[in-house]
């Protein structure tokens, strides 16, 4: 198994392009979710999805928007960088019953924003 | 919103010494997760916390929920320095169905030979 897996490991953006960062899993994991993480600072969720077709918000959405096609890949979606957006990107993936949800996390895209 | 303090931010230990992060919030929590995260790393899951005052242990590590579960402890026996790097608590939080895991401000642990 290859995990979870991102792509790409590094980005530059200028100020209003967009991007996507893409994720994927194949652990038939149901919860798929997005953190961005600032210098020194801890994990920040951006948006998580509880199976395919199921998306919802987490604590810093603005800027961002995902789809969940399949149980495989979960990408994020920048609609107009920022400066504010320069960041670590990590996804992660579980199961989702209790006693059993361990979080796998990828590892990481190193967004820069000019 | 959930608030999830973590403290102390930063401790740097002598090789050899103990060290502990607690884990406070303002709410009552379902369950509680524990990572570590190397410099330059992912997180990486060491262990879930689910009963009240729920105690397990990892060789040197001692993880606890508290009785009312609003707070969690993580403590290092004999720290090494493979030890270094940030730890996390992260509590899922959240109605059934939808809950989602957001994570403490994290403490991080040097640790000098």
């Amino acid at each position: 198994n290859a995990g979870v897996t991102q792509t790409p490991k590094f980005q530059v953006l200028k100020t209003g392009q967009s991007m996507t960062l893409q994720c994927a899993q194949d652990m038939n994991h149901e919860y798929m979710s997005w953190y961005r993480q600032d210098p020194g600072m801890g994990l920040r969720l951006i948006h998580y999805s509880v199976g395919a077709g199921i998306t919802d918000q987490g604590e810093v959405p603005n800027g961002y928007n995902v789809s969940r096609s399949t149980t495989e890949d979960f990408p994020l979606r920048l609609l107009s960088a920022a400066p504010s957006q320069t960041s670590v990107y990590f996804c992660a993936s579980s199961r989702w019953t209790s006693g059993n949800d361990e979080q796998f996390f990828g590892p990481g895209t190193r967004l820069t924003v000019l | 919103g959930q608030q999830v303090m973590q403290i102390p931010q930063y401790q740097h230990v002598q090789e050899g010494e103990d060290f502990t992060t607690y884990c406070n919030s303002s709410t009552t929590l379902s369950n509680i997760q524990w990572y570590k995260q190397r410099p330059g790393g992912h997180p990486v899951f060491l262990i879930q916390l689910v009963k009240s005052g729920e105690v397990k242990k990892q060789k040197r590590l001692t993880f606890q929920f508290g009785e009312a579960k609003k707070n969690s402890s993580l403590h290092i026996t004999a720290t090494q320095t493979t030890d270094v790097g940030t730890y996390f608590c992260a509590p899922k939080v959240g109605n059934t169905g939808f809950q989602k895991l957001v994570f403490g401000t994290g403490t991080r642990l040097l640790v000098s030979p």
